[in-house]
């Protein structure tokens, strides 16, 4: 079974400048989520997907983040324009619906804003 | 709100010791239990989980971890430490059946030594 993919694994840019990640979740899983995971601290919810709705977004600062998983599949989030704090790790996770079962993560996007 | 602590940002052991990362978790409805390891430039990996019945949980790579509700921890758990266990490791909590999304510790640094 195919894991979580996420493009571009690293990704240099300027202060606001915009960057897009991509992430293609396991085969099935209707549950998507988008994490934040800064230089030492544990990964923070962005957004959370069910198929193509949004269950979670309370965290994701919408002034210049901003998320979608269109057909319920592929999803991306983009930052625009980007600051400096976002620098930080973004993690892809999906898991299936049923009770119980574990979330799935991607190797994540490693971001760096100059 | 939920909530997570591990205490001890960092830990060392010889390699052979008795490893133990501590987990202290706050939440107002069961909760679903989670250590996840995470290597150099990797995403996160599941080691074990506790979601109901028995209070220990065997993961993956011979760790365990144990529930307790009267203490409201997750403590994980190795009998010996072997040089490849050198990782990041991460407590989290889900509101059960909820499907929320995860939320984590900080993290655990365990470095291994010969």
């Amino acid at each position: 079974e195919a894991g979580v993919a996420q493009s571009p694994r690293y990704k240099i840019i300027e202060k606001r400048q915009s960057v897009a990640f991509w992430c293609n979740p396991i085969s099935g899983h209707a549950t998507l989520y988008w994490y934040q995971q800064i230089l030492g601290q544990g990964p923070k919810l962005l957004i959370q997907f069910q198929n193509n709705g949004v269950v979670d977004d309370s965290q994701l600062p919408k002034d210049r983040f901003s998320a979608e998983r269109l057909k319920g599949v592929d999803s991306t989030l983009k930052i625009q324009p980007a600051k400096l704090e976002d620098s930080a790790v973004y993690l892809c996770a999906s898991r299936d619906r049923r009770p119980g079962y574990e979330q799935y993560f991607g190797p994540g996007t490693r971001l760096t804003v100059t | 709100a939920q909530s997570v602590t591990q205490l001890g940002s960092h830990v060392s052991v010889s390699e052979g010791a008795l490893v133990l990362l501590r987990c202290n978790y706050s939440s107002s409805v069961p909760p679903y239990l989670f250590w996840y390891v995470q290597y150099p430039n990797q995403g996160l990996q599941l080691l074990l989980k506790y979601t109901t019945g028995a209070t220990l949980v065997k993961g993956i790579n011979g760790f365990e971890a144990e529930f307790k509700k009267s203490e409201t921890s997750f403590h994980l758990t190795k009998p010996s430490a072997h040089m490849s266990d050198a990782a990041e490791y991460f407590c989290a909590v889900s509101e059960g059946q909820a499907g929320t999304a995860l939320i984590f510790g900080k993290g655990t640094t365990l470095s291994v030594s010969s």
